[in-house]
């Protein structure tokens, strides 16, 4: 159980184009996901906490507007990175967690993002 | 914030080998997660041990909340082991996590 899906799993896009990333726990609802972002050989940064029908939390430097965040359901949550930027180009990994304790988060397997 | 710091940074091992990787956190926690990362990119979920002691085949994990640290035991590295291993720590028991740096394991045939 605990099976978190991420799509796509790979996109390449043009500069000033904007690109969805779709997150889903397939087996659990989840109440929170979170959005990370990984350069290489680097930890994970957290970007956004995402709760189902509100507003998603940003941390400190990451821009809301660029980067939407939608919660729809409670085994959906997208992110959108509007017009790309080569500099947007990362790991975006995503977790979720159930809707019950303890809060032990589920990784999905990231979407590597390329702005050309 | 809550620091979690990691060590070693990268470890080298023979296969067949045993490590200790560590996990030191500057506040108490209430999660603490240890996850592998494998060389395509996917966080696998390894121990979830806010306190005390577990175990799973080769794996093992010790979390010691009131000296603040957690660690993790390898036994019989595999080359299959390699990647890189994060502990994740949260103080407000909602989901979210801060990951340490993470220590770079390579287990040689």
């Amino acid at each position: 159980g605990a099976v978190v899906s991420q799509h796509p799993s790979r996109v390449i896009c043009k500069s000033g184009t904007s690109v969805k990333i779709e997150c889903r726990s397939l087996d659990f609802q989840a109440t929170t996901m979170f959005w990370y972002r990984q350069f290489p050989k680097q930890s994970l940064m957290l970007m956004a906490t995402s709760n189902e029908g509100s507003k998603a939390t940003y941390e400190q430097g990451v821009e809301k507007d660029k980067f939407l965040i939608n919660h729809a359901s409670l085994t959906l949550s997208t992110l959108t990175v509007t017009s790309a930027h080569p500099e947007d180009s990362s790991f975006y990994i995503c977790s979720a967690i159930g809707t019950a304790g303890p809060y032990e988060q589920y990784f999905g397997p990231g979407t590597r993002l390329t702005v050309t | 914030g809550i620091q979690v710091e990691q060590s070693p940074p990268d470890l080298i091992l023979q296969e067949g080998a045993n490590s200790t990787l560590r996990c030191n956190f500057s506040d108490s926690v209430n999660n603490l997660q240890w996850f592998h990362q494998n060389p395509w990119g996917q966080l696998i979920n390894l121990f979830y041990i806010p306190s005390g002691t577990k175990q799973n085949g080769r794996l093992s994990a010790t979390t010691v909340a009131t000296e603040r640290y957690s660690l993790l035991y390898i036994s019989s590295s595999q080359t299959t082991d390699s990647g890189v291993y994060f502990c994740a720590v949260e103080r407000t028991n909602a989901g979210k996590s801060t990951f340490g740096d993470g220590t770079t394991l390579t287990v040689k045939p």
